[in-house]
């Protein structure tokens, strides 16, 4: 099965300033790309996603970078604000539909 | 448009005895997974259907873990019997369809199990 790591696990950032979490996967045959976010007690909630044949993706504050030849892909968060606070999960999608998520990184934004 | 429904919200057993869960995907959904989540942990795909066939079920604990998704609308999944470690939040997701690229899953709000 996919093999997905995030990093890092957890992240602190003052609010305004930049947040980036990495997720690299192991099945190259991967084609698409989400990242889902979970406040405590909620369901998860994709927030962005990226397909294999774009480099990159952007929606307002927060983008997504892929990097299918090193097999890793990126979730940028600009200008955070506090209920950017949140549990952020990536989930490559391994063969033609199963996404494996990974373990994670709780984002909290310092007032 | 109505979200994924599930039901019990929360629930609280005793090791050894049974329970279900309910799970109404979004209207048109060809797709529906039920996933576990334990605290401090991505969600784990148990059971994938499409339609009323399942599609992948590898992680699914086949000797007291059963679903089923009659007519391919409604589906539920059953422990029987239970175990401390099922304790975590049983989330039902759907998406429109595999073959049509419909990838984005929406998720239900999750069913709550404590085994104790």
């Amino acid at each position: 099965g996919e093999n997905v790591e995030q990093h890092p696990s957890t992240l602190s950032v003052q609010e305004g300033d930049s947040a980036v979490i990495k997720c690299t996967y192991s099945d190259s045959a991967s084609n698409y790309f989400p990242w889902y976010k979970q406040e405590l007690g909620k369901r998860p909630q994709l927030i962005i996603d990226i397909r294999s044949n774009v480099g990159e993706k952007k929606d307002q504050r927060i983008a997504v970078t892929l990097n299918k030849t090193a097999k890793h892909f990126s979730l940028h968060i600009t200008e955070t604000q506090p209920e950017d606070s949140a549990v952020y999960f990536c989930a490559p999608r391994e063969g033609d539909y199963k996404l494996s998520f990974g373990a994670g990184t709780t984002v909290t934004v310092r007032a | 448009e109505a979200g994924v429904a599930q039901s019990p919200r929360y629930k609280i057993i005793e090791k050894r005895q049974s329970v279900a869960f309910w799970c109404n995907p979004i209207s048109g959904h060809a797709t529906l997974y039920w996933y576990q989540q334990i605290l401090g942990q991505g969600p784990k795909l148990l059971i994938q259907f499409q339609n009323n066939g399942v599609v992948d079920d590898s992680q699914l604990p086949k000797d007291r873990f059963s679903a089923e998704r009659l007519k391919g609308v409604d589906s539920t999944l059953k422990i029987q019997p239970a175990k401390l470690e099922d304790s975590a939040v049983y989330l039902c997701a759907s998406s429109l369809d595999l073959q049509g690229g419909g990838y984005e899953q929406y998720f239900g709000p999750g069913t709550r199990l404590t085994v104790t």
